[in-house]
């Protein structure tokens, strides 16, 4: 059975500091992997979108990487703001479309000034 | 540009009730995809349509709900009768198609509680 397992399942930073939350797949085959943002009573917002053959996408603050050998991938945020607190979903594809995508729980992640 | 649309909000109904929901999806995105996402969980797929026509529906409980999107642009999502489990969030979202890497684009959804 295809899964997304994401760890820490919540987490508690320092405004300002840095975290990296971390996403392992058993989806086979794999085309791409991708990272959403959810903030509190939203629908998902994406970040990034990596192919097998990437091994790391940034955006902003965000940076995700890909280790297509190991399946796993992990998202670093950088300098963390107030804003940043929402749960981040790990999601990843069989394919090139968006037909069997499996969603990982997510991570909650609070940021206390 | 508008984003995904849906209404209501937020709704509260009893037991064995009918309730309905409506997203209108982004504007020349031929896909659009139902997804249930219960607290602390990810969302799960109910129904695909690719224009008017629903391509994976296979996890769409068929017995209590049922789904349109008669013209190809927005589509509503009914159960009847709601059960007390059926209380979640129901997200809708579109792209321009399924099959290429199209980002996916969601709504804000619609909290139901079911008492």
């Amino acid at each position: 059975k295809n899964q997304v397992e994401q760890s820490p399942q919540s987490l508690i930073i320092l405004e300002g500091k840095n975290c990296t939350l971390q996403c392992n797949y058993t989806v086979s085959p794999f085309s791409n992997l991708r990272w959403y943002k959810q903030d509190t009573g939203r629908g998902p917002v994406s970040l990034t979108i990596m192919t097998f053959s990437e091994n790391t996408k940034s955006n902003g603050r965000y940076t995700a990487t890909l280790d297509a050998d190991t399946k796993q991938s992990s998202l670093h945020i950088t300098a963390s703001q107030l804003s940043d607190s929402a749960s981040y979903i790990c999601v990843v594809s069989p394919n090139f479309g968006n037909e069997k995508l499996t969603f990982g729980t997510g991570t909650r992640l609070t940021i206390i000034p | 540009e508008a984003g995904v649309v849906q209404s209501p909000r937020y709704k509260i109904i009893e037991k064995k009730q009918p309730v309905a929901f409506w997203c209108n999806p982004i504007s020349g995105h031929n896909t659009l995809y139902w997804y249930l996402q219960n607290l602390g969980q990810g969302p799960e797929l109910l129904i695909r349509y690719e224009n008017e026509e629903a391509v994976d529906d296979s996890q769409l409980p068929k017995d209590r709900f049922s789904a349109e999107r008669l013209k190809g642009v927005d589509s509503t999502l009914k159960i009847q009768p709601a059960e007390l489990g059926d209380s979640a969030v129901y997200l809708c979202a579109s792209s321009l198609a399924s099959g290429e890497t199209y980002e996916q684009y969601f709504g804000p959804g619609t909290r139901l509680t079911v008492t």
